[in-house]
């Protein structure tokens, strides 16, 4: 099956940083969606972004499909931004694999 | 607001008895997904119903199985829990290869 990775497994953020987080895969895909994970275990839809550039307020993501990979970027970080942010990717079907995620702090 | 939801929040059973979880959507969505996440861990498929169609994961445990009795609703049958299957239990719908979007989840515990 298709391989993802996510890059760095964990990050500790100042509030106010900005920060980039990695998502590489192996194989072409026709869905990328990324995800946070609140601190209540709810998967909260950030981008559905299988190419292109996309921004939302202080998030922003870009997948280069063309080379696999995906990033998303945090801007000015603040304190509700930390949790575990998920890359999750469907290659020919619908079925969504998941990165291992990202951990993210954001210190006050 | 259109959603998913999935009852209960919180569900505690004891070793080998029988629990149901449930999950409803006001999506519409053809697609209905059980996804198992243990502890530090990334969501894992269990299985998915593409209209009535049901497709299972080839590591799924048959201890898990699944009812979707109508577009809007979906299940989980866990019929003889161990320990090891203390998890959260997320459900996603979406379109035909479309954007998933999940519902809060239901933690188990199992005693």
């Amino acid at each position: 099956g298709i391989q993802v990775e996510q890059s760095p497994p964990d990050l500790i953020l100042q509030e106010g940083a900005n920060s980039t987080l990695r998502c590489n895969f192996s194989d072409s895909v026709n869905n990328l969606q990324w995800f946070h994970q609140n601190p209540w275990g709810q998967l909260i839809n950030l981008f559905y972004i299988p190419s292109g550039t996309k921004q939302n307020g202080r998030l922003s993501a870009t997948t280069v499909a063309t080379e696999r990979y995906s990033s998303l970027y945090i801007s000015s970080s603040q304190t509700t931004d930390s949790g575990v942010y998920f890359c999750a990717v469907a290659p020919n079907d619908y079925k969504l694999s998941f990165g291992a995620g990202t951990t993210v702090t954001v210190r006050a | 607001d259109a959603m998913v939801i999935q009852n209960p929040r919180y569900q505690v059973t004891q070793f080998g008895k029988p629990v149901t979880l449930s999950c409803s959507q006001t999506l519409n969505h053809n697609v209905m997904y059980w996804y198992q996440q243990k502890s530090s861990q990334a969501p894992k498929l269990l299985f998915h119903y593409y209209d009535k169609d049901f497709n299972n994961e080839a590591d799924t445990p048959d201890n898990f199985q699944s009812r979707r009795p109508n577009t809007s609703f979906c299940f989980l049958d866990i019929r003889s829990p161990g320990l090891g299957d203390a998890a959260m239990y997320l459900c996603a719908t979406s379109g035909k290869r479309d954007e998933q979007f999940f519902g809060p989840g239901t933690r188990l515990t199992v005693l």
